[in-house]
């Protein structure tokens, strides 16, 4: 597509559900990252993937979150037992740089609220 | 530690005035320097990159600079408009062998009142 694009824009989750965000990336792009961005704050690095090697995954703040994207293109971002801390804007960013570099994209990202 | 820190945190300001955001970075190794723009709910958007041997570089009415020995970046915006109230992200580039990482500061809040 012409843009990074993610999916649900807004989430709404009681405490102790899981949720799954999703980001399509422009197409062709090898890099993809992850971002959590707080309430009046920059995005925090979460995640790193080149193409379908996750190879950087030390920014994820606990072991309930969880990121995938096995064919290389779409990812996809799992947050299990959701606790109110992780409450945020997700952002997902795609890069045609392999290191990532250059020519960042950012999506609108997926605001989520836990309750 | 790699950081980055903007001032102010917010700012209001008149229609048609200017106006000056300052980042202050630590990021080492540096790859290059940018600034975003952000609009409320929506993800940013790129203004302006430097690498370590440029000094200014020129979008429309923002200007962003870079002194690379005092590890400073400014990012000036001419004759503001109402469409300029956003968040302004300095970002540093930390270079690495495997991939670039982006560092990110916590944004200049800016409000353009009529």
């Amino acid at each position: 597509g012409a843009g990074v694009s993610q999916s649900p824009r807004y989430k709404v989750a009681k405490r102790g559900q899981d949720v799954a965000l999703r980001c399509d990336p422009i197409s062709g792009h090898v890099s993809l990252f992850w971002y959590q961005q707080a309430l009046g704050q920059g995005p925090e690095f979460l995640t790193y993937f080149q193409n379908e090697a996750q190879l950087d995954k030390s920014g994820l703040p606990s072991d309930r979150f969880f990121a995938e994207r096995p064919e290389g293109s779409v990812s996809t971002l799992k947050i299990q037992r959701t606790q109110q801390e992780d409450s945020a804007v997700y952002l997902c960013a795609s890069s045609s740089s392999v290191r990532g570099g250059y020519g960042y994209t950012f999506g609108s990202g997926t605001r989520l609220t836990v309750v | 530690k790699n950081q980055v820190e903007q001032s102010p945190q917010s700012l209001i300001i008149l229609e048609g005035k200017n106006c000056t955001l300052q980042c202050n970075y630590t990021v080492s190794p540096f790859s290059n320097l940018r600034w975003y723009k952000q609009d409320t709910g929506r993800g940013p958007v790129s203004l302006t990159i430097m690498t370590f041997s440029e000094n200014t570089k020129s979008n429309g009415r923002y200007t962003a600079t870079l002194d690379a020995d005092t590890k400073q970046s400014s990012l000036h915006i001419t004759a503001s408009q109402l469409s300029d109230s956003a968040s302004y992200i300095c970002v540093v580039t930390r270079a690495s062998g495997g991939y670039n990482k982006l560092i990110f500061g916590a944004g200049t809040r800016l409000a353009v009142h009529p």
